[in-house]
């Protein structure tokens, strides 16, 4: 069965610190992996994709993540966050299941970010 | 970007009654998505579509029914509502052959 870990449900930090979600997915079959940003109150907004090629991606806001298929895992890094990025992050995962394409979430990571 | 709407964005309701959220989008994409998400969750699918006149249920059993008549209209149905339906309802659409799914603002129904 296929299924995506957010490691962390919540993650608090300082504001200018970097900052790390962890995400992890199990598969059988060929995946592509996003991550999706949640503001309070609003629907979700892609960050980043990976579909292929350079496993290093870069996304919008400063947000960048890495795909490494040998750990299964798909992390979301940020150098220096801002207080605007506090939101409910999500890690999915999309691949061919049970022949129709799907997309399956974790269950979010709560960025929480301090003065 | 997808262009994607949804109406209500808030709707409170009592048991029993039927309604019906709105979902559109403007950039015609044959495939839209209905997903249900309590808070701190992760979303769940209820309902697909790959086009007009084809509708599926997806993998979290719901009590609502969807309708696919025209591209860019994908609404969701309640015909009674209950108090477990208290959730956000978020719909998306894609195109086809490509993974990216574009989201709308959601609804947030409570039923009383």
């Amino acid at each position: 069965a296929q299924s995506v870990t957010q490691l962390d449900s919540q993650v608090p930090v300082f504001e200018e610190a970097p900052v790390e979600l962890r995400c992890n997915y199990s598969s059988s079959v060929s995946v592509y992996l996003f991550w999706y940003v949640q503001y309070p109150n609003q629907g979700l907004q892609l960050l980043l994709k990976y579909l292929s090629g350079s496993t290093l991606v870069k996304g919008i806001n400063g947000f960048e993540a890495e795909f490494n298929k040998s750990q299964t895992s798909f992390h979301l890094r940020k150098p220096s966050v801002h207080i605007s990025d506090t939101a409910e992050y999500f890690c999915a995962v999309s691949g061919l299941y049970g022949g129709y394409n799907k997309l399956i979430f974790g269950a979010g990571t709560r960025l929480a970010v301090h003065p | 970007e997808a262009d994607i709407y949804q109406t209500p964005r808030y709707l409170v309701i009592g048991t029993g009654k039927k309604i019906t959220l709105e979902c559109s989008q403007t950039m015609g994409h044959d495939k839209m998505y209905w997903y249900q998400q309590d808070p701190g969750m992760e979303l769940h699918l209820i309902h697909y579509s790959y086009g007009v006149n084809s509708t599926e249920k997806g993998d979290l059993s719901s009590e609502s029914t969807v309708s696919r008549i025209r591209t860019e209209h994908f609404p969701l149905t309640l015909e009674s509502a209950r108090p477990s339906h208290t959730s956000q309802y978020l719909c998306a659409s894609s195109l086809p052959g490509e993974e990216t799914q574009y989201f709308g603002p959601g609804t947030r129904l409570l039923v009383l």
